[in-house]
């Protein structure tokens, strides 16, 4: 049974340029949470999915993030023009259908934004 | 509401020496606690975890956990420190109850280094 599954690991983009994170859950996991991590900061909290649905996007920002999980494929964590900022590592992680307080959430491994 | 706080940024200590990174928590429902372990350029792994059964808790790698509900504490300790342990310890706190029992809430990390 493979892991949360993130890709790219690393990606760099111009400012302005839009970038896409891939997230995809550990079989059988229906919860996925999207974290991100801020140089010498802990994580934080940014969104919540399940298929086709987002729970909770409160810890999103307002303007240029956005996420889905679709009814087929991975999770997409989209920022778009993005801004020095952003520079961060974005972690997910899933949890099965039974685990409505994420006592058995994995993570991945995240993807490291480097914005130039 | 939650909130994490992890009493030093940074803990060196000798190798076959005891380890204790702190942890202190603050939460509005009774409280599931985590300590996670992030080697360099690497996802979050769990260590061990609290979810209101005993309150000394064992992990992987021989470290564990007590749950002080008096101190609001849920420090970490090891008796015995291995050159491998030396990573970023993240304590994480979520409420068993609650609308967003989901969200952990992370402290800002400890930097564990073991010299030889």
């Amino acid at each position: 049974n493979a892991g949360v599954m993130q890709n790219p690991r690393h990606l760099v983009r111009r400012r302005g340029q839009e970038a896409r994170l891939r997230c995809s859950p550990m079989k059988g996991h229906s919860h996925v949470y999207w974290y991100r991590q801020l140089p010498e900061e802990g994580l934080k909290f940014m969104v919540y999915l399940q298929k086709e649905n987002i729970i909770d996007e409160s810890g999103m920002p307002k303007e240029r993030f956005s996420a889905e999980f679709p009814k087929e494929g991975p999770s997409i964590l989209r920022i778009q023009q993005v801004v020095r900022g952003d520079s961060a590592a974005y972690f997910c992680a899933s949890s099965p259908l039974k685990d409505r307080s994420n006592t058995e959430a994995f993570f991945g491994q995240g993807t490291r934004l480097t914005v130039v | 509401a939650q909130s994490v706080t992890q009493l030093g940024s940074h803990v060196s200590v000798s190798e076959g020496a005891l380890v204790l990174l702190r942890c202190n928590y603050s939460s509005s429902v009774p409280p599931y606690l985590f300590w996670y372990v992030q080697y360099p350029n690497q996802g979050l792994q769990l260590l061990l975890k609290y979810t209101s059964a005993a309150t000394l808790v064992k992990g992987i790698n021989g470290f564990e956990a007590e749950f002080k509900k008096s101190e609001t504490s849920f420090h970490l300790t090891k008796p015995s420190a291995h050159m491998s342990d030396a990573a970023e310890y993240f304590c994480a706190v979520s409420g068993n109850s609650g609308g967003s029992n989901y969200k952990l809430t992370f402290g800002k990390g400890t930097l564990l280094t073991v010299n030889p």
